[in-house]
């Protein structure tokens, strides 16, 4: 079983949508957990930390569950320039080794 | 916010050769930076940890006398593709841990995009 799980999409979807991505990670001692984006042929960028409470940013909520060691990312208004990969990112502590799902790909059309 | 600086972003070489990339913290010290590879289509995958002033810690399958890393400084860890082949070749790049105030947070390098023909 892969350490993170995300469903690879992508998910096409008009301007002005709603889109929710899930991951499911399988280490239980995960520390810390993270969603990523990433543009074609970029470096990934942090998008936001994802807290046990659950966390707004703007137009993007991240949720924690960590009974069901699941992460979840809602995107609300989609933008044109929401379209990249998002990655579901767990860090395993320590030495703050993160470890990537294979991401979500979103392309956002008018 | 910190700074990753990775060079070069994109390298060309002849099979059997070998390649050096340097991944540079330039506003804040990391001990600790960690070396991904990814392919096209594909997920970051972790090759190793690099360990400043002592020998690197590779995930299993990176043979690590094929990518050898160097980190002897606070703020450079190198990679090299020893007898590079065409296999080798995607996108490599780094990360170094800043810790912030509520969690540590991963800044990357630009990433190398390695093309071996």
């Amino acid at each position: 079983r892969k350490e993170v799980e995300q469903d690879p999409g992508p998910f096409n979807v008009p301007e002005g949508a709603t889109v929710a991505f899930n991951c499911t990670y399988s280490n239980s001692a995960s520390q810390s957990f993270f969603w990523y984006r990433q543009d074609c042929r970029k470096e990934p960028k942090l998008l936001m930390s994802v807290y046990s409470s659950g966390n707004e940013d703007g137009r993007f909520t991240a949720q924690l569950n960590r009974a069901s060691q699941y992460i979840s990312l809602l995107i609300r208004d989609s933008k044109l320039s929401d379209s990249a990969t998002y990655l579901c990112v767990v860090n395993l502590g320590g030495y703050n080794k993160l470890i990537f799902g294979a991401g979500t790909r979103l392309a956002v059309h008018p | 916010g910190a700074v990753v600086s990775q060079h070069p972003s994109r390298v060309i070489c002849k099979s059997g050769t070998s390649v050096k990339i340097e991944c540079r913290s330039l506003d804040f010290q990391a001990t600790t930076m960690f070396w991904y590879r990814q392919f096209p289509k594909k997920s970051l995958m972790l090759m190793a940890t690099s360990n400043e002033g002592s020998k690197a810690t590779y995930e299993q399958g990176v043979e690590k006398d094929k990518f050898l890393i160097n980190h002897a400084s606070l703020t450079l860890s190198t990679l090299t593709v020893t007898s590079a082949h065409p296999e080798d070749s995607s996108f490599y790049i780094c990360s170094a841990p800043y810790a912030k105030r509520l969690y540590t947070e991963a800044f990357f390098g630009q990433g190398t995009r390695l093309t071996v023909v």
